[in-house]
């Protein structure tokens, strides 16, 4: 199995602030890596996929970067509607999730 | 716009079956997709349950592979999803999502179903 690890856990940010969330595979995965956004009793939302790929209408202070084993979610500059937490999916190998990245606004 | 929609009982008997639908609307099922089931227990992450393509071929979770069971309808445009011997730790928020062909992304998804077992 291919465990998906993020970091932080929760993270406080300001309103502009850059913000930067990490997921590490347990194995190479290539780019076999999307980001999903989700916000209180909602469903989530897909940000990013093949590691780097914005998804259409997602604005572009989201970005990813990353291959193999270590990747990252950067919000350029923190807006109120980005609060929610953010989860990392692998599928090179089957999917698994990351635990979550809960986003508060300080 | 693909949408959709996820229905079944609310309530579940522990040991018992748990059954859920997924039905499509506004798009097709008889193409080259894979559909998805993840589940959210409250307050926790998303966990993967597995995914069944258009002409049956399915893929589980290791960790469920042996209650879990997808199977698809195109005739009436749903997917279903049987999880047998169910404890309280199946509690959790079920969604369905396509899975985008080109990409590998989960979008869109269904809005969740929550199923609580409990007698």
């Amino acid at each position: 199995d291919i465990h998906m690890t993020q970091s932080p856990s929760t993270l406080s940010a300001s309103v502009g602030d850059r913000v930067t969330i990490t997921c590490r595979a347990s194995q190479n995965i290539n780019i076999w890596l999307a980001w999903y956004q989700q916000k209180p009793g909602k469903a989530p939302k897909l940000l990013i996929s093949k590691a780097s790929l914005l998804e259409d209408g997602v604005p572009s202070r989201f970005s990813g970067t990353g291959s193999g084993t270590d990747f990252t979610l950067t919000i350029s500059s923190l807006q109120p509607d980005d609060l929610g937490t953010y989860y990392c999916q692998q599928y090179n190998n089957l999917r698994t999730f990351g635990q979550g990245t809960k986003v508060e606004i300080k | 716009q693909v949408q959709l929609q996820e229905s079944g009982p609310g309530l579940v008997q522990p040991s018992g079956t748990l059954s859920l639908k997924c039905t499509v609307s506004r798009g097709s099922i008889d193409k080259e997709y894979w559909w998805s089931w993840v589940r959210q227990p409250p307050g926790k992450g998303l966990e993967w349950i597995g995914e069944i393509n258009h002409i049956g071929r399915t893929n589980y979770s290791p960790s469920l592979k042996s209650r879990a069971a997808i199977s698809v309808s195109k005739a009436v445009k749903e997917i279903s999803l049987n999880l047998t011997s169910v404890t309280p730790a199946d509690t959790a928020v079920y969604y369905c999502a396509r899975i985008v062909g080109s990409t590998g992304g989960f979008d869109p998804w269904g809005q969740g179903i929550l199923v609580t077992v409990s007698s």
